[in-house]
Formats: C-alpha cells, sequence, structure tokens
C-alpha cells in the first residue's frame, strides 16, 4: 500500500523552539508539498518541492524552510515557533503530471505551540 | 489567480442525498477533484472528473461538471453517518508545476 508517512501525529513545543515537522513517500513521486489547515481556511500552501534539493514558496511561506536533501523525503522547519504556527500540518506527494492520480496525503500532524 | 469556492456547512438526514456544491475559476484545469478528511486524518482521494466528461458514477458518488458556468458538485446517495466528514473540492492550476487549487472545505453533518 503506498504511502506518505508523517513522523508524528501530535506535537506540543514551547514559543521559540526550532522544530522539525517530517514526510516520507514510499512511492518515488517528484512532488511534495507542505501545507497547513485551520478551520474556516482549508488548505494553505507553504512549500513545495518538485525535484531533490529544489523548493518553491507557496502562498504562507513566512516563518518557515523547508529541506528535501532525498527524494523520499521532505522536511518542514519552523525556525523560531511561536503560538499562531499551532495549527493542522499536512504533507502531500504526487508525480509531475498530477492526473487521475492527485495528490497522496500524510495523516497530518497536529502542532500545539505553548 | 484561480480560486475554489465551497459552502462551509450541509447538514443531511442518514439515508438523504447529499450535494455539495463548488465553483472554480481555471477554464483550462484538465481534471477536478473531490477528496474527503475523516475528523483526525489526511485527505483522501473520493474521486475525480477529467474536464472532457460532463458526468462520472462511482457506486453512490456522482459528479457533475458545468463548465460554461464553472460549477462541480458531487452528489452522496443514501448519505450514511460514516460519511460525515470534510470534503474538499480542488482543479489544477494550469502552467507552472500543476499544483492543486483547492477549496475551503465543506463540512458535511449526518444526522438521524
Amino acid at each position: 500500500d503506498v504511502k506518505v508517512t508523517q513522523s508524528s501525529r501530535y506535537l506540543v513545543k514551547r514559543t521559540g523552539e526550532k522544530v522539525f515537522l517530517e514526510c516520507v513517500q514510499d512511492m518515488d513521486h517528484e512532488n511534495m508539498f507542505w501545507y497547513r489547515q485551520d478551520p474556516g481556511l482549508g488548505l494553505r500552501l507553504i512549500y513545495f518541492s518538485y525535484d531533490v534539493k529544489m523548493k518553491e514558496k507557496g502562498d504562507i511561506p513566512e516563518g518557515y524552510s523547508v529541506s528535501r536533501e532525498k527524494k523520499e523525503r521532505f522536511s518542514l522547519i519552523l525556525e523560531s515557533a511561536s503560538t499562531n504556527q499551532t495549527s493542522m500540518y499536512l504533507c502531500a506527494s504526487s508525480l509531475p503530471m498530477t492526473g487521475n492520480y492527485g495528490y497522496t496525503f500524510g495523516s497530518g500532524t497536529r502542532l500545539t505551540v505553548v | 489567480g484561480e480560486d475554489v469556492e465551497q459552502s462551509l456547512f450541509l447538514s443531511v438526514r442518514e439515508g438523504d442525498s447529499s450535494v455539495i456544491n463548488c465553483t472554480y475559476t481555471d477554464s483550462s484545469s484538465t481534471y477536478l477533484y473531490w477528496y474527503k478528511q475523516e475528523p483526525g486524518a489526511g485527505l483522501q482521494l473520493l474521486t475525480y472528473i477529467f474536464s472532457n466528461m460532463d458526468m462520472k458514477q462511482d457506486q453512490r458518488l456522482t459528479v457533475l461538471l458545468n463548465k460554461k458556468d464553472k460549477h462541480l458538485s458531487l452528489r452522496i446517495a443514501d448519505t450514511q453517518t460514516g460519511d460525515s466528514a470534510i470534503y474538499f473540492c480542488a482543479e489544477i492550476e494550469t502552467g507552472g508545476y500543476n499544483k492543486l487549487i483547492f477549496g475551503a472545505g465543506t463540512r458535511l453533518a449526518v444526522h438521524p
């Protein structure tokens, strides 16, 4: 069964901490994405990557960075966590031509910053 | 830029049909998608429709596409409590990296 795995389901961090959210996919997909999901706001794209070591800003990149050193792994980094980054974070992957397969999502990481 | 709009909430009685509506802006979008998100989980691809189709049926699900009005709908027949979830409509952003543009999601509540 193909999958996207996010390392943590729940995470609690303190304000100012550096936070790493990890995502691994086993489908050999070129594209990977990080979204945050907040009630009433839907999914907002933070960053995406279309190849190893390549990254593009999404709609809300401020306060975040990403790393893609290997094709299967895409990490989201909160350089200095703040309470307004408390959210559900979703990772997804896809083929370059999205087509009828769409995106495959991980189960999400619910991050609370206190 | 591209935008996808959905109503935020729908409540139906168990056994009735549910219809979730969506409008999109990119007339060149080749595929349109419906995703389902159950509580505390990620999004799962429910179904998709190719832009040269008007309708697609898959068991209890019927997708209707009106390209002229850029309107997409998802009909769930015989709605069950297990259908309670958030449903997201998405279009492909043409050009660039073929990213998906998601609506804000419609929360479907099924009551007895």
